[in-house]
């Protein structure tokens, strides 16, 4: 069971686009991260959001976390070939005693900006 | 920053072996953790430790073990590797047993089982 839902799996569009990756759960997670990754490399976080409802601004990134701490997403607008990448989401859920035991992360999403 | 390391890149090894992957982190995180990436699965967490000398099953443990005998190193062990365990593996460190801390990666080690 995947409890974290990311869509697209893959996305190629052209430089200067928008668009949008979503993050969805039937969880409820007390924090939600996106990272990104490059090839050869380990991912690298971008934002933690954490209150339902929240939304944060990387430049031109956008993260949304959901009223019910169940789903997020990210938009990215007027995308740079620089934005190429996996693009990771990662929830955190409290298991017993709760505490930092790892995340639940999302399969990614592939971005292929086109010059 | 934080600097996550992981002994080796890439790493060639036969069905059979034991294969030890070495991480050390050098920022005095209480938290360590070992993943393995592949593709159309994501990142599956193996084994965490939040303690020296203590471990915790992640959600695919099997034929894996871990050891912590400092604070900064944590070494994923495949007791007898197998082909279904080539795989990309990640480690990475947090700071303090509280959630909403990021994930410190490695840059991964590349593991080819023949």
């Amino acid at each position: 069971t995947q409890l974290l839902e990311q869509s697209p799996q893959f996305l190629s569009i052209q430089e200067g686009e928008n668009l949008t990756v979503y993050c969805n759960s039937s969880s409820v997670f007390s924090s939600l991260q996106w990272y990104r990754q490059e090839p050869g490399e380990g991912p690298v976080l971008l934002v933690t959001v954490v209150t339902g409802g929240e939304v944060k601004k990387l430049k031109r990134l956008t993260f949304q976390f959901g009223d019910a701490r169940k789903d997020s997403s990210l938009h990215i607008t007027a995308a740079q070939t620089g934005d190429t990448g996996l693009y990771l989401c990662a929830g955190d859920l409290l298991r017993d005693g709760g505490g930092a035991d790892g995340l639940t992360f999302g399969k990614g999403t592939h971005l292929i900006i086109q010059p | 920053d934080v600097k996550v390391t992981q002994s080796s890149r890439y790493l060639v090894k036969r069905t059979g072996e034991k294969v030890f992957l070495e991480c050390v982190q050098d920022m005095d995180h209480e938290n360590m953790f070992w993943y393995r990436q592949d593709p159309g699965l994501g990142l599956r967490l193996i084994y965490f430790s939040y303690d020296v000398k203590m471990k915790e099953k992640g959600d695919i443990p099997e034929g894996y073990s871990v050891s912590r005998e400092k604070k900064e190193r944590f070494s994923l062990i495949l007791e007898s590797a197998s082909t279904n365990q080539t795989s990309m593996y990640l480690c990475a460190s947090t700071p303090l047993r509280q959630g909403h801390q990021p994930q410190h990666f490695g840059d991964g080690t590349r593991l080819s089982i023949l």
